[in-house]
C-alpha cells in the first residue's frame, strides 16, 4: 500500500537558518503530493502541493519539488522565522482517481528559536 | 465563513458511552473524510464518503460508524467508547481529485 516517510523530529533551528524536512514516498501510479502545516491547537492547513513529476509547489517562502526518480518531496525554506514553528506533514493522494483520502507521514515538529 | 465546521471541540466520555461527532461543510464539496490523529502516528483515515449516499471504510474503521446525512454533513459515531479511542478527530472535505483537502479545527476526545 501507499506510505509516506518523513524525518523524525523535533527539529530545532535558529531564526534565519535554512530548513530542509525530508519526505519520501511509496505509491502506485502517479500520486499527488502535499505538505500540510499544523499550528498548536489548530487543524491542518494546506501549505503547498504538486500533482506531477518535476512540479514545484511553493507558498510563504516554502518550496518542494516532486522528484519521481527519487520518490521524494522535500520541504525547504531559505530563512525560517519563529512563526514557522509548527508540525509539518507530508502526504500523498494516490493516482487512481478515486476519493479514498490522503496518506500522511507521522509529522515533523519544527521549533524555531529567536 | 466558508470551511469545515466540527462540533464539539472537546469531549470527555466514560468507557461504554456513545456519542456523535458532527461535521458540516459549506463549500459544496462532494467528498468528506474522518481522520484521527495520535502522537507519533500522523493522521489515519477512519471512514470517507465519496459522494452523498455513499460511505467506505478507511484504515482504522473498527469501533466507528458514519452517516452522510446530506451533501453538507458527515457524522462520526462511537457506539461504545473505549480508552483506545482517545484521540483528536479531524473532518475534511474535497471538491476535486487534485486539490488539497480542507480540514476542520478538530475534536479532542478523551475516554476515561
Amino acid at each position: 500500500g501507499d506510505s509516506v516517510t518523513q524525518m523524525e523530529g523535533p527539529v530545532t533551528l535558529s531564526e534565519e537558518a535554512f530548513l530542509t524536512i525530508n519526505c519520501t514516498y511509496t505509491a502506485t501510479g502517479y500520486p499527488s503530493l502535499f505538505w500540510y502545516v499544523q499550528y498548536p491547537g489548530e487543524g491542518l492547513q494546506l501549505l503547498l502541493k504538486a500533482t506531477k513529476a518535476d512540479d514545484k509547489g511553493s507558498n510563504k517562502g516554502f518550496e518542494a519539488t516532486y522528484r519521481k526518480e527519487t520518490t521524494s518531496f522535500h520541504l525547504e525554506k531559505g530563512s525560517v522565522q519563529v512563526s514557522d514553528s509548527a508540525v509539518y506533514f507530508c502526504a500523498l493522494r494516490s493516482g487512481g482517481g478515486g476519493a479514498d483520502g490522503l496518506t500522511f507521514g507521522k509529522g515533523t515538529h519544527l521549533i524555531i528559536q529567536p | 465563513n466558508a470551511g469545515v465546521t466540527q462540533t464539539p471541540k472537546f469531549q470527555v466520555l466514560k468507557t461504554g458511552q456513545s456519542m456523535t461527532l458532527q461535521c458540516a461543510q459549506d463549500m459544496n464539496h462532494n467528498s468528506m473524510y474522518w481522520y484521527r490523529q495520535d502522537p507519533g502516528m500522523g493522521l489515519r483515515l477512519i471512514y470517507y464518503s465519496a459522494s452523498e449516499g455513499t460511505t467506505d471504510k478507511g484504515e482504522v474503521p473498527n469501533g466507528y460508524n458514519v452517516s452522510r446525512l446530506n451533501k453538507r454533513e458527515f457524522s462520526l459515531r462511537l457506539e461504545s467508547a473505549a480508552p483506545s479511542q482517545t484521540s483528536v478527530y479531524f473532518c475534511a472535505s474535497l471538491v476535486t481529485t487534485n486539490y488539497g483537502y480542507t480540514f476542520g479545527s478538530g475534536t479532542r476526545l478523551t475516554v476515561v
